[in-house]
Formats: C-alpha cells, structure tokens, sequence
C-alpha cells in the first residue's frame, strides 16, 4: 500500500470550499489515474495522466480539475462542489508501454464528504 | 456502458469452504484483472489472465477465462475470515492507440464467517 498514497485520507467540505487531493507514486510509473468510488455503482474513471499528459478525461464536470506536475504526483482540485460528489476518490498508477498489461496499483483513498 | 458485471453481489460463505465469484463483459478484452477491496480502502491487484489464457493459478486464488462466452471466474479455496472483502474484476480492452483504460464492474461483496 505504500507504493501509491492519497492525502488527506478524509476530507469534509462545504459547497463553496477549494480544496486539493494529493496523490504520490513511488513505484517509477508514468501513467497515473484518478478513480471516484460511489456506493453501488462501478468504479468510475475521471482522468489518466500519461507521460504527464492527460489522454482521458471522461465527462468530468469542471469542477474537478487535475494537475499532474510530474509522474511521480497527481493532484485533484475541487471547488464548488455538490453533496453527490460525496464518495472515495481514488488514485492509481501503472507502467505502460514496458508492460502491456496495465495492472494498476491503488492508493488508500480520499473519503470525501460535501455538506 | 459497463463492461464487467459481477455476480453474484454479495456472498457469504463459512471459513474453509470455497468462493466462487463470475464476472461477464461485453466487448473483446486483452486481458482480464482481479481485485480486492478491503472497506474504505484502495483495490489491490490479485491476478490477470490474458485473453488467449484458459486458467490460471495464484496460491489459493483460481481464475478461468472463457472469450467465447465473454465471462470468467475467480475460485478462492480454502477460505478465510481475512478474505472477508470486495472483489471486483476489470477488463482491458485498450487499443494501443493512446486509450489506457480499464472497466471496473460493481463488485462481489464476500463474507467469510469464522
């Protein structure tokens, strides 16, 4: 589990708040993915990061907006937030290109709470 | 649309026995991947079987592929209490073209009475 870790691991926000998750790889990945985690739904996939450009953005709102400063760190900047954005937000990372199998590797996660 | 779908959702089985899990997709895949989740917590990677593999061993993991049928299915023998999580499987049916995307489904919740 160290391999990938989130801060905060929780976080607690009013709708008008700016706040940012942190996500740090120390395995020398070079992609790296932003995950929210809803209860009963998929896994859904928000951002990928390769080679530090983003290659997916999947219908986000703009209200999440990523910065990926280098491959080993990946941030998530939320500002105006809604309560159904309430959920775990989670990072991962992986090598591609070297291996074709994109296993990916999870970070603990975000539990966010909007009021 | 959701590519893996988990079944069944919830299982609760006693300590020592087996766990079955299945999980079925709809597109051709490159290869298929295994994942737990402990509450609350990130998805660890368990296993993967490529998509021209049949079977494949892990310790007490047991994952099978079937393309034809488009599903496969992870065996836990031997259970234990602390295989009591979520198991989720994900489909990679990247297309090399600069899509890096895996296809999580909604997940087994399984329950291992000590």
């Amino acid at each position: 589990e160290t391999g990938v870790t989130q801060t905060p691991r929780h976080l607690v926000m009013g709708m008008t708040n700016k706040k940012s998750l942190k996500c740090e790889q120390h395995l020398g990945h070079n992609a790296m993915y932003w995950y929210k985690q809803s209860a009963k739904k998929p896994l859904e996939l928000m951002f990928v990061y390769n080679f530090k450009e983003q290659t997916e953005n999947n219908s986000v709102p703009s209200r999440f907006s990523p910065e990926c400063p280098n491959s080993s760190h990946l941030f998530l900047h939320l500002h105006t937030l809604q309560p159904e954005d309430s959920a775990l937000y989670l990072c991962a990372s992986s090598q591609l290109g070297t291996s074709p199998t994109n296993e990916q590797f999870f970070g603990p996660g975000t539990r966010l709470t909007v009021l | 649309s959701q590519q893996g779908e988990e079944d069944p959702q919830a299982l609760s089985i006693q300590e020592g026995e087996n766990a079955t899990m299945n999980c079925s997709y709809k597109t051709s895949i490159n290869n298929l991947q295994w994942y737990r989740q402990n509450s609350g917590r990130g998805l660890v990677h368990l296993i993967l079987i490529r998509s021209n593999e049949r079977e494949k061993h892990s310790g007490r993991l047991r994952v099978t592929l079937d393309t034809s049928k488009k599903s496969s299915s992870l065996l836990i023998t031997a259970s234990r209490a602390a295989d009591t999580a979520s198991y989720f499987c994900a489909t990679d049916a990247s297309s090399g073209a600069g899509s890096y995307q895996l296809t999580f489904g909604k997940g087994t919740k399984l329950s291992v009475i000590p």
